[in-house]
């Protein structure tokens, strides 16, 4: 049964600390997202990627996130250094999106890591 | 600025009857859009999509509708099960889907015995 995986599930951090988060996306799938979810701004999306090279990161505050694929089984976010106001669901999820006429596969998501920054 | 709009948070239906989740968008470059349910505590899974190039399609209980010209499209349950309450959001992209998923802020929808 493929599935997307996040580690860690659950993660609690003090404000200043980094904060990596990991995904590995179901193989063969070419396209990656980093999501957000919070109560105010529904599913935002971060960062995506296709065949490993970043497509957009115009969703992610760039002095402190940073989102990397270093091969096609695994896809890291990071945050550096983390503030309360990045507590958050964090998703990764993969597809591959096929061209106009195609049937596009969107997009797999795994459950999540809940982070909280006190 | 929101391109994706559910501007219902909230929906609450009776066992047995239908329910319309509504969403509304702005970029007249989406051309596929889908559907997802979120359970809480798991992550959204995929329920259902539609390309721009049909106006209905229907899976079982779940029928999505599309009117381009209103930029508007619509999910019916019929018949609401309580199994069915969970929060859906809805998405849309472009290029037939091969472009990035833009989600709306979903709806919770709360089907009672």
């Amino acid at each position: 049964d493929a599935r997307v995986t996040q580690t860690p599930r659950h993660k609690v951090t003090e404000m200043g600390q980094e904060v990596t988060m990991r995904c590995q996306p179901i193989l063969g799938h070419n396209t990656v997202f980093w999501y957000r979810q919070t109560m105010m701004q529904g599913l935002e999306l971060l960062a995506y990627f296709r065949n490993r090279a970043p497509l957009d990161d115009s969703g992610m505050p760039k002095d402190r996130f940073s989102a990397e694929m270093p091969d096609a089984t695994l896809a890291t976010l990071k945050i550096q250094p983390s503030e309360p106001r990045d507590s958050a669901v964090y998703f990764c999820a993969s597809g591959s999106g096929l061209g106009t006429g195609g049937t596009a596969v969107w997009a797999f998501f795994g459950q999540g890591t809940r982070l909280t920054v006190v | 600025d929101q391109q994706v709009k559910q501007n219902s948070p909230s929906l609450s239906v009776q066992e047995g009857r239908i329910s319309i989740l509504n969403c509304d968008y702005t970029n007249s470059m989406f051309d596929y859009f889908l559907w997802y349910k979120k359970y809480p505590a798991e992550g959204p899974t995929f329920l259902i999509s539609i390309s721009s190039i049909k106006d209905k399609n229907e899976d079982g209980r779940f029928t999505v509708f599309l009117n381009k010209s209103a930029k508007h499209l619509s999910l019916h349950i019929v018949p609401s099960q309580p199994g069915d309450s969970a929060v859906y959001f809805c998405a849309a992209s472009a290029q037939g889907g091969s472009e990035k998923l833009v989600f709306g802020k979903g709806t919770k929808l709360t089907v009672n015995p």
